[in-house]
């Protein structure tokens, strides 16, 4: 079965611009988590949606933001770019909650 | 909250050599315990894991047994390889606070031929 897909991979914005990042999960999964990775700061949970609700959050201001269709598929936005913000962004999906298996590749995202 | 601490790096080897990576973790609740790797310009693949007190989690020759009583994890394989190059990541998920993973800084890991 396909895994965990996320676009785009590579992303270059400039400061005060916003972004979207989408990642769609794995069949049938309705789990889908969002981390973000820095050199500084390493691996942040950023949230967690199941069933298109918001079902838990990390320590991230309002510019942070995401939602989940009802196919499951995630979308994260970051509005308002700093460049504290560029990062790897992962997106993991799970079938049960404490499955934390797939991860996608990523979305490198570069704020100049 | 909880939290989790890794050993620092980079860990070079040579091939062959015997691999531990320690980890130890805070916790207030009965995580479950996880090993990351990360090869360059990848997303996570996840290693092995353990989901309670004693048990061994095991996956291409890495082991690591979940340590109540000294709150550890260690990573540890007998004989490196070239290709097990990489950044290792410790990790736990206690349900008491959501369907979440909290990290460790990671470890890189370099293995010379």
């Amino acid at each position: 079965k396909a895994g965990v897909t996320q676009t785009p991979r590579y992303l270059i914005k400039t400061r005060g611009q916003q972004v979207t990042l989408s990642c769609s999960p794995i069949s049938g999964h309705r789990s889908v988590s969002w981390y973000q990775q820095t050199p500084g700061q390493g691996l942040q949970f950023l949230f967690e949606y199941f069933s298109e609700t918001q079902r838990n959050k990390g320590n991230f201001p309002g510019r942070f933001s995401g939602r989940q269709f009802s196919n499951s598929r995630s979308e994260m936005n970051v509005s308002t770019l700093e460049l504290g913000d560029s990062a790897l962004y992962l997106c993991a999906s799970s079938l049960e909650t404490g499955d934390h298996t797939n991860f996608g590749p990523g979305t490198r995202l570069l704020v100049l | 909250g909880d939290s989790v601490t890794q050993m620092e790096g980079p860990v070079t080897l040579s091939e062959e050599a015997c691999l531990t990576i320690n980890c130890t973790y805070t916790a207030t609740g009965y995580p479950s315990l996880f090993w990351y790797v990360q090869y360059p310009g990848e997303g996570l693949q996840l290693l092995l894991k353990a989901t309670k007190a004693d048990d061994k989690g095991s996956n291409k020759g890495f082991e690591a047994t979940y340590r109540k009583e000294t709150t550890s994890f260690h990573l540890e394989k007998g004989s490196v390889q070239v290709s097990d190059s990489a950044v290792y990541f410790c990790a736990l998920s206690d349900l008491e606070y959501g369907n979440k993973l909290v990290f460790g800084a990671g470890t890189i890991l370099r293995v010379k031929s």
